[in-house]
């Protein structure tokens, strides 16, 4: 399995930009970067997901680099509801496992007011 | 629109008692996922339907765990006898299969604490 690694914790000052690392050196041709985030007590969320160039949308960006080794999930303007574990899990576009969604300990985002 | 609907919230039982989790899918949907989740382990996938039927149980720690899909809308993961080590959330996720982004819904999820 394509494995992911992020770091444990991370901080941000509400109302900053917040950059999200997350390697995957082993990424496949047909895997798809996908992001998921859980907030405190409640279940995981979809927040993004990209497979080569930058995606855009409502929630955050995602940022993959030229060679698909490694992501950045930016949330523009951290806000206090933006503290939550944050996933970077890579997905096979087909074929056996597609539907697998492989949870790895994620960053723990805590936003300073 | 409705979301993911699992029940109970909480559940609070001893060892050797039966347990039912349920789950209600979002409208439409045709992807059934059951994870649990532990500080020690993370969420790790249990079991997984699609159309009613199940594609993939690998994940389900033993015989004692069951799941089944009586029709297209509802779950239940069922435990029997409980343990402590059962102790956890278990979430369930509902999704379109084959939509473009593959988005995995979450419920709320059951916290399970056998004593």
């Amino acid at each position: 399995d394509a494995k992911t690694t992020q770091p444990n914790s991370m901080e941000s000052n509400e109302e900053e930009p917040v950059h999200l690392p997350c390697n995957h050196s082993t990424i496949s041709g047909t895997d798809y970067i996908h992001w998921y985030r859980q907030l405190p007590s409640q279940g995981p969320e979809y927040v993004i997901h990209g497979l080569t160039s930058n995606v855009n949308n409502r929630m955050a960006s995602l940022a993959i680099a030229e060679d698909r080794k490694s992501s950045t999930l930016i949330l523009h303007r951290a806000t206090l509801r933006d503290a939550a574990v944050y996933y970077c899990i890579l997905r096979p576009y087909s074929g056996a496992g597609s539907y697998q969604l492989t949870f790895g300990k994620g960053t723990k985002l805590s936003v300073i007011p | 629109d409705a979301g993911v609907i699992q029940s109970p919230r909480h559940e609070v039982t001893e060892m050797g008692q039966e347990v039912t989790l349920r789950c209600k899918l979002i409208s439409g949907h045709n992807s059934l996922f059951w994870y649990r989740q532990t500080m020690m382990r993370g969420l790790e996938l249990l079991i997984y339907f699609n159309n009613n039927v199940p594609i993939d149980d690998s994940g389900m720690p033993e015989d004692r765990f069951s799941a089944k899909m009586p029709n297209a809308s509802f779950s239940t993961l069922k435990i029997q006898p409980s343990e402590p080590r059962d102790s956890a959330v278990y979430f369930c996720a509902s999704s379109l299969a084959w939509a473009d982004t593959g988005e995995l819904f979450f419920g709320e999820g059951s916290r399970l604490t056998v004593l």
